[in-house]
């Protein structure tokens, strides 16, 4: 059974922190990772995908970075705002085009 | 806004009945995905169609059925429903099969079964 972790489960830090998220995947049959940002009562938008090791992409103070010898990606937020607040998805796409989804990382910033 | 559309947005029914919900995808995107987001579970891949073909197959139910249409919007058919088939099922479309591209999302199918 493939399984992707996600931790923290869930996260309060002050607006502007600086802080970071783990997704754990495993490390064989890997195609590509990505992370999502999912906010209440909406639905899932995309951030990254990331497919080869040692990857990092960024998008204004949002980076990730891949690491798949080990089955692991970071997402990190730099400088914390309170519209940054959502679950935070990694999904695992395999090599046979199913997709697995983490249970979310919960960041609430506090003003 | 993704562009891709679900119908309808609630849906409440008694259990053992039969519903079908729609999805069309964003202009141009071949693949439709089906998710199923239940109370304290994270999203669940159902299944996967391209261009009309099923790609791929996740923890979908045997009640559970789906297809892609010529026109590529895409049912997903829940029949017998079970008080637990209560959840919100999203689908989600890419340009073709996924392979590290984006997916994007639709506001999803809120269901719930009395």
């Amino acid at each position: 059974i493939l399984n992707v972790e996600q931790s923290p489960q869930s996260l309060h830090v002050q607006e502007g922190d600086s802080t970071n998220f783990t997704c754990s995947f495993p490390s064989s049959n890997f195609y590509a990772l990505h992370w999502y940002r999912w906010e209440t009562a909406k639905s899932p938008e995309a951030l990254f995908v990331m497919t080869l090791n040692g990857d990092e992409k960024k998008k204004g103070r949002i980076s990730a970075t891949l690491n798949t010898k080990e089955g692991y990606s970071y997402l990190y937020i730099k400088g914390s705002q309170p519209e940054d607040s959502a679950t935070y998805l990694c999904a695992f796409e395999t090599s046979y085009d199913k997709v697995i989804f983490g249970p979310g990382t919960s960041l609430s910033v506090i003003p | 806004d993704s562009g891709v559309t679900q119908t309808p947005k609630h849906l409440i029914t008694a259990t053992g009945q039969r519903v079908t919900l729609r999805c069309s995808p964003r202009s141009g995107d071949l693949s439709v995905y089906w998710y199923q987001q239940s109370l304290d579970q994270g999203l669940q891949f159902l299944i996967q169609y391209y261009n009309g073909e099923e790609r791929a197959k996740g923890n979908i139910l045997e009640r559970f059925s789906a297809q892609q249409f010529p026109d590529l919007h895409s049912e997903l058919n829940l029949s017998s429903l079970e008080l637990g088939d209560s959840a919100l099922y999203f689908c989600a479309s890419s340009v073709r099969s996924l392979r590290g591209g984006e997916q994007f999302f639709g506001p999803g199918t809120r269901l719930t079964v009395l």
